[in-house]
């Protein structure tokens, strides 16, 4: 079965620094990503979603300069978070699926837990 | 490998009857288990969890059995309502691990 692995799997950093995540499909390619956050009650947000050479598209409410995503790749997908501050502190969790869209698959990575002091 | 499985990509169910979404898993670790409702272009909603030292946890119209000598957990939702049509996802975790293992969906239409 796919599988989608994210790296760092933790990261600690100071208020002021970026932090980039890692989002690989490791057995198939995937031409659409997602980057959801964790909130309180676990429910997941929607960031954005990354298209294989192509801008991301971000919800509303989601600060594109802040969050910046590179999908360069059909098997790499990164977030970067820039100048980090501790509200940023969460539980960043990538997917990734098919560019069919009669299939609602998606492969979720086993997420980032992101601290910012 | 996919530790935690959904085999059935899609379901269907007459409004009123009862949906019985499964869910597997392969990892004896996992002591937290976590259904989410999933509409298009949105996040994963959380919607019931249970814990590795229960076997039923019922809140309102869905019910979250664990078997864990069988590695598997169902998501019973009755009676059945066409605004339940989505897409379910289970999840499991590891208590004091940051990681989060998602299945990967079943379609559940209710049909009025």
């Amino acid at each position: 079965g796919a599988v989608v692995s994210q790296h760092p799997s933790w990261v600690i950093c100071k208020s002021g620094t970026s932090v980039k995540i890692e989002c690989r499909s490791l057995d198939f390619q995937a031409t659409t990503m997602f980057w959801y956050r964790q909130f309180p009650k676990q429910s997941l947000m929607l960031m954005a979603t990354s298209n294989e050479g192509s801008k991301a598209t971000y919800e509303q409410g989601v600060e594109k300069d802040k969050f910046l995503i590179n999908h360069a790749s059909l098997t790499l997908s990164t977030l970067t978070v820039t100048s980090a501050h501790p509200e940023d502190s969460s539980f960043y969790i990538c997917s990734a699926g098919h560019r069919d869209p009669a299939t609602d698959t998606q492969y979720f990575g086993p997420g980032t837990r992101l601290t910012v002091l | 490998d996919q530790q935690v499985k959904q085999n059935s990509p899609s379901l269907s169910v007459q409004e009123g009857r009862i949906s019985i979404l499964n869910c597997d898993y392969t990892n004896s670790m996992f002591d937290y288990f976590l259904w989410y409702k999933k509409y298009p272009a949105e996040g994963p909603t959380f919607l019931i969890s249970i814990s590795s030292i229960k076997d039923k946890n019922e809140d309102g119209r869905f019910t979250v059995f664990l078997n864990k000598s069988a590695k598997h957990l169902s998501l019973h939702i009755v009676p059945s309502q066409p605004g339940d049509s989505a897409v379910y996802f289970c999840a499991a975790s590891i208590a004091g691990a940051n990681n989060l293992f998602f299945g990967t969906g079943t379609r559940l239409t209710v049909i009025p």
